[in-house]
């Protein structure tokens, strides 16, 4: 299976700043994702990060707001733009292995002041 | 059409007991579901996973059951030990959504020693 690291682990921030978070997996991967978990939550799906194009963003979320970089195929960042307190979350990045096999990283725990 | 229903909400079980988490689906394009286990401060870790041509996958003290006919599966987890206390996730994905995952709201499962 992929070993995901993914920087900062955690960060507490004042609202109105940017925060980038990077993903960096142990091998080349085709399809990488960005997900959302709101305390006690399930994980709902940011964007998917395509590798030379921009990044498919779901219903809900927008590029000024979650912007994405994949510059190859093992990077991706994440940006929380203009946070609020509404934006505390832990964010996880994930990548697909084989045909659907997808596997998560540690995460990145973000409490926004 | 996109959702994916788990219940129950919170489980509490004697060692050794067996704990059922129960998952209903609704978009019969979903071809592969799979079962993520979360500890606290941690990634969503893969457990196990099925795709609706079999009705039965096992492995280790861990089982799926899938009917496909009522679109339910469930996790079966043998044995229960407090080490498996944690929060799962049923998820599922199919072809028809570029292969998205599609999480249940999670099951908090407390096994008592």
């Amino acid at each position: 299976s992929a070993v995901i690291s993914q920087k900062p682990s955690r960060d507490i921030c004042q609202r109105g700043t940017s925060l980038t978070i990077q993903c960096q997996v142990d091998s080349q991967v085709t399809m990488m994702f960005w997900y959302r978990q709101q305390p006690g939550q399930s994980l709902t799906l940011i964007a998917t990060a395509n590798q030379g194009s921009e990044a498919t963003y779901e219903s809900g979320f927008v590029i000024d707001k979650f912007p994405i970089s994949r510059p190859n195929l093992t990077f991706s960042t994440l940006t929380v733009s203009n946070m609020s307190p509404e934006d505390s979350s832990i964010y996880l990045c994930s990548v697909r292995q084989g045909q659907e096999t997808q596997y998560f990283g540690p995460g990145t725990r973000l409490l926004v002041l | 059409q996109q959702q994916v229903k788990q219940s129950p909400q919170s489980l509490i079980v004697q060692k050794g007991g067996i704990p059922i988490i129960n998952c209903a689906y609704e978009n019969t394009a979903f071809d592969y579901f799979p079962w993520y286990q979360q500890f606290p401060g941690k990634g969503p870790a893969l457990l196990i996973a099925i795709r609706p041509d079999v009705s039965e996958k096992k492995e280790g003290r861990f089982t799926i059951s899938f009917n496909k006919s009522a679109k339910q599966f469930s996790l079966h987890i043998m044995d229960s030990q407090p080490g498996d206390s944690a929060t799962y996730f049923c998820a599922a994905s199919g072809s028809g959504n570029t292969g998205k995952l599609i999480f249940g709201q999670g099951t908090t499962l407390q096994v008592k020693p």
